[in-house]
């Protein structure tokens, strides 16, 4: 089955940008989608589509995909960005959702 | 606004059948893949399976055919069935909304989630 590689952690200053990798064989054939999650809260989506953001995503959070790494870049990091940030994609060979273990991204 | 509220039991004895269903207000429910998701407690997210009222379906094969989704579009309503569950299953159930008729479209809107906790 097909399989999402995510650090399990990442630490970043204020102010500073995050950068949230996400490694999967020919990921860019995938469209790859993204979601923040804080404690005790329901996932929300961020970056959908490798790199376009729904209404009400602040544009300091955006998206790339190439070859075998997306990624999800948070610019200008706020405290408030402290969360789980997951990637997920659709799998056409399995017909299954699959989802990256998680990054936990702490704000120095 | 698209709504999703899930609801059932939280509190399912081990070997039993765990039911949650899920609510869809402010929106159809037809058309769409209405996808399945868990999480075990301090763990990641676990898709479960998926359903679109066209009959289709799918399911994690980790679940060995023990779980089964339905849809009542009468009454917005969806439904997540689990069998012969143990403590591993203990877990929230989130149900959330794909695309209309692509299924790898994001998952847009989520429910609050549901903990459903089995008891051995």
């Amino acid at each position: 089955s097909y399989v999402l590689t995510q650090p399990p952690s990442l630490s970043v200053a204020p102010g500073q940008t995050a950068t949230i990798p996400c490694g999967g064989n020919s990921l860019s054939t995938y469209n790859v989608h993204w979601y923040q999650q804080k404690p005790g809260q329901a996932p929300l989506l961020l970056v959908y589509d490798d790199s376009r953001r729904p209404s009400g995503i602040p544009e300091r959070f955006s998206g790339s995909n190439s070859v075998y790494t997306a990624t999800l870049t948070i610019s200008r990091v706020e405290a408030g960005d402290e969360a789980t940030y997951y990637c997920q994609v659709w799998d056409a060979s399995s017909d299954h959702f699959v989802f990256g273990i998680g990054t936990e991204v702490t704000v120095l | 606004q698209v709504q999703l509220q899930e609801a059932g039991p939280g509190l399912v004895k081990a070997s039993e059948t765990l039911s949650v269903t899920c609510s869809v207000s402010g929106g159809s429910i037809s058309g769409y893949y209405w996808i399945w998701i868990r999480q075990s407690p301090g763990k990641g997210l676990e898709w479960v399976g998926y359903i679109h009222d066209s009959g289709d379906t799918n399911y994690n094969p980790s679940l060995k055919g023990r779980v089964s989704t339905s849809i009542d579009s009468s009454k917005s309503l969806l439904s997540l069935t689990l069998k012969s569950v143990t403590t591993a299953d203990t877990a929230v159930y989130y149900c959330a909304r794909g695309g209309r008729a692509v299924i790898s479209a994001a998952l847009e809107y989520w429910g609050q989630g549901i903990l459903v906790t089995v008891s051995s």
